[in-house]
């Protein structure tokens, strides 16, 4: 199955510093990645994904992720870290599933940006 | 685009009832609806994954008895938990997936419900 893992618990980070969430992934054959945002009581939103093409890939609300085949990883970045973007993080991969195109997230990342 | 709602937002119901949520695509078809749950500060668990016209495949370990899903249109799906008891409580979220061009590979999040079995 695919999996993918996000290693830190929680970011903290200064408010104008640039932000990396990490995340890498197992997968069998081409990945096809996600990040999404959860704001407190909230679903998930939206912000990225990888398919194919450019290994950078931009996003919603300023966010980029850089897809690295070699190391098998997928980071989230942002240059400059806005106290608004304190919210949780979840990286994701597609895991075909019987014909349904289902994803495998990761635990969660807590991002903190500090004023 | 892309927006997903579901109904209620909240519930609060007494052990032993059963409750229903809806899970709406507002401005595109979905054949594929997602199911999950998801406990404070933690991950999302896939619950059952439903397509229009055909029966919920659920993931191992949930009572598909339990948690009824119904797809009956490319743009609602309706989860019903059903005798709930107090482990039931939790935050549920769906997702539904755009049809584009034959790929389904983009999930769109409704903004959970957060039920309460008292």
């Amino acid at each position: 199955a695919q999996s993918v893992a996000q290693p830190e618990d929680q970011v903290n980070v200064a408010e104008g510093n640039p932000l990396t969430v990490k995340c890498t992934y197992s997968v069998s054959g081409n990945p096809y990645l996600f990040w999404y945002v959860q704001y407190p009581n909230r679903g998930l939103q939206f912000l990225l994904k990888y398919i194919t093409g450019d290994n950078l890939v931009k996003g919603s609300y300023g966010f980029e992720a850089e897809f690295n085949k070699s190391q098998t990883s997928f980071h989230l970045k942002k240059p400059s870290a806005l106290v608004s973007d304190s919210a949780l993080y979840f990286c994701a991969v597609r895991d075909w599933y019987y014909g349904n195109n289902r994803l495998a997230f990761g635990k969660g990342n807590q991002v903190v940006v500090i004023p | 685009g892309a927006v997903v709602s579901q109904h209620p937002s909240r519930v609060i119901c007494k052990s032993g009832t059963s409750v229903k949520i809806e899970c709406r695509s507002l401005d595109f078809q979905a054949t594929t609806m997602f199911w999950y749950r998801q406990f404070p500060k933690q991950s999302l668990m896939l619950m059952a994954t439903s397509n229009e016209g055909s029966k919920a495949t659920y993931e191992q370990g949930v009572e598909k008895d339990k948690f009824l899903i119904n797809h009956a249109s490319l743009t609602l799906s309706t989860l019903t938990v059903t005798s709930a008891h107090p482990e039931d409580s939790s935050f549920y979220i769906c997702s539904a997936a755009i049809l584009a061009g034959g790929s389904t590979d983009t999930q769109y999040f409704g903004p959970g419900t957060r039920l309460t079995v008292l």
